[in-house]
This record gives C-alpha cells, structure tokens and sequence, in this order.
C-alpha cells in the first residue's frame, strides 16, 4: 500500500505568518502534489514535481511557494499567509505511468 | 486544458436502491479515468481506476462505465448502503500527472 505521510495534520497561523507543510512519500513515486480542497471548489492544484529539485506550477499556484528536496520529500511554503489561504491541504504521490494518485490524509490550515 | 463537470452535487439514496453519478469531460484525448470516495473527515481513497481500452468495470458494490464516445464516465452504485455515505470525486486526464478532478458528489444513504 503507497505511504503519503503529512505534517503538521492541523495548523493554526495568524494572517502575515510564515508556514511550511511538510510530505514525505515512500512509494519511489516520480510525481508529488500539493493540493487544496475547499467547499464548493472541489481539489485544486498548487504545485507539483516529477523529481528532486524540479517543481511546476499547477492551477493555484499565487501565494504559495514548494520545493522538492529529494525523491520522497516535497514542501508547501506559505511565507505571508492570508485568510483565504485557510483550507484543506493534501499532498500526493503518484507514478509516471500507473497515474493513481495516492493521497496523504491532510493537513488542515487555519489563518486568523 | 482539461475541463470535468460532475454531477450532481448531492444525491440521497435509500439503503438498497441504486444510484448514479456522472462525469463529463472535454478532452479527446484523456487516458486516464479514476473514481475517489472520501468519507467524511478523511482522505481519498481510489475506488477504481478504468483504463481508455475498459468499458466496464465492476467492483463491489458498483459499476464503472467509460463511453469515450460522449466524454462520459459514470460510477453506479448497484445496491447503497450505509458505508456508501461519503463524497465521490471522478479524475479524468490525458497524463498520469495533472489530473483534473471534478467538484465531488456527496452521498447519504438513508434507510
């Protein structure tokens, strides 16, 4: 079973604040996402990776910042949060090929 | 890009009797053809995956048609019950990566 392990799983910030979400996958998966998912809006892409030091920008990508350190770990940066950044975050895996997406089990923001 | 519209929104089932959800999509050349379900407080969980050459597939509980024809991909539940209840999410694309998911369907199965 694909492993997409997340951290913090809360996280509460106050508007201006500097966050870091973390993931880290133990699939050899080429491709990490990060994702929001908001009511209404269903799961939006904020950026992903098909490898260490690659990154590309999804379909929201204004206002956050990732970085793909290695093969299983892929970061979400948000260094001046803002209310409407308040959500749920999931991260996922998946293969080149294969193309299920694994997803972690989220981390859920709050900026006040 | 790839655009994907899922309906319904809601759908309220009673326990034992069937429903569908329906997605369409735009792009002619997708391959790639996933159904998620997401119970309430969790993540996503892939249901099935349907390959383009695929027309039907069955797992427990449900049927999966594909008719690339219409752009359309439908998941049917043949027989609700209550572990039914959660949001169900197609994802559609022409990669592996980038798939673009529709809004979701959020299920109640009531007895």
């Amino acid at each position: 079973e694909a492993a997409v392990t997340q951290s913090p799983r809360n996280k509460v910030t106050v508007t201006g604040g500097n966050v870091t979400l973390s993931c880290r996958q133990t699939n050899s998966h080429n491709y990490m996402y990060w994702y929001r998912q908001d009511t209404g809006h269903g799961l939006r892409l904020i950026h992903y990776s098909y490898g260490a030091g690659n990154l590309q920008i999804g379909d929201v990508p204004d206002g956050y910042k990732a970085t793909r350190t290695t093969q299983e770990d892929f970061f979400l940066l948000l260094e001046l949060a803002s209310p409407s950044q308040t959500s749920l975050y999931f991260c996922a895996s998946s293969d080149a090929f294969r193309g299920e997406v694994f997803f972690g089990k989220g981390t859920r923001l709050t900026v006040v | 890009g790839e655009q994907v519209e899922q309906r319904p929104p809601h759908l309220s089932v009673r326990e034992g009797d069937s429903a569908v959800i329906t997605c369409t999509y735009t792009d002619p050349n997708s391959y790639y053809f996933f159904w998620y379900k997401q119970e309430p407080g969790a993540s996503l969980q892939l249901l099935m995956k349907v390959f383009s050459s695929t027309e039907i597939n069955e797992g427990q509980g449900f049927t999966v048609l594909l008719n690339k024809k219409d752009k359309r991909l439908s998941l049917n539940l043949t027989a609700a019950h209550p572990g039914d209840s959660a949001a169900y999410f197609c994802a559609v694309g022409p990669y592996a990566q980038g798939l673009t998911f529709g809004l979701g369907t959020r299920v109640s199965v009531f007895p």
